[in-house]
């Protein structure tokens, strides 16, 4: 069945490292997302992509970076320039004109 | 810029009941809207999504919602809920010259069901 898988499902960080957050979709969509959820704030958006080689600031972008070097995978890394990484991350991707599907969502904890 | 508003924070609802949810937004012209669902710990599933067309939208699992221009709102409704409908319910906005690539979220509604 078609998808998009997250991992790992959980994931610590120490302070000042790096983690990179994984997001693999067989779905053949063009467009992917990252966002962040908090209680209580809904989704934000932080970075998005609509074709290969190519990506988007959203509205929370400091801190995170990205890459898109094939369709399929869309990569978050977590720098230690996040102050408070501490959420819940979702990937989605979406292909013109359908609404966005949703990955399962990698918890991020801070050690 | 787009926004969306979802009033209400926590509803409990009694198991056969009606649910409605309230979703406002602010958008220039009409926009892409949309329905989500999430139970703790998952991801979010599509419920329905209106577009254009017929203001009266139906989805999955019994839902519907009705877009309402001069209300800016597009409430979701059930008319008898099932304790699997307990999750976290969320309206979210796209931007018709983005298609839906780029949406905003409300804040939320957690729904509880008692027996």
């Amino acid at each position: 069945d078609g998808g998009i898988t997250q991992s790992p499902k959980y994931l610590f960080r120490k302070e000042g490292q790096n983690v990179t957050l994984s997001c693999e979709q067989n779905l053949n969509h063009d467009a992917m997302y990252w966002y962040r959820q908090d209680p209580g704030q809904g989704l934000r958006l932080i970075y998005y992509s609509q074709i290969v080689n190519d990506f988007q600031k959203g509205d929370i972008a400091e801190g995170y970076s990205v890459s898109r070097e094939k369709k399929e995978s869309f990569p978050l890394t977590v720098t230690s320039a996040q102050k408070n990484p501490t959420a819940f991350y979702l990937c989605a991707s979406s292909t013109r004109g359908r609404p966005q599907h949703f990955g399962d969502g990698t918890r991020l904890s801070i050690l | 810029a787009q926004s969306v508003t979802q009033p209400d924070i926590h509803i409990t609802v009694s198991e056969g009941a009606s649910l409605e949810l309230r979703c406002n937004y602010s958008y220039g012209a009409t926009p892409y809207l949309f329905w989500y669902v999430q139970s703790p710990g998952q991801g979010l599933q599509l419920l329905l999504k209106y577009f254009s067309g017929d203001t009266l939208v139906q989805g999955i699992k019994g839902f519907e919602a009705e877009f309402k221009r001069s209300q800016s709102s597009f409430n979701l409704r059930k008319p008898s809920v099932h304790w699997s409908d307990a999750a976290e319910y969320f309206c979210a906005v796209g931007d018709t010259n983005f298609g839906n690539e780029k949406l905003t979220f409300g804040t939320g509604t957690r729904l509880t069901i008692i027996p």
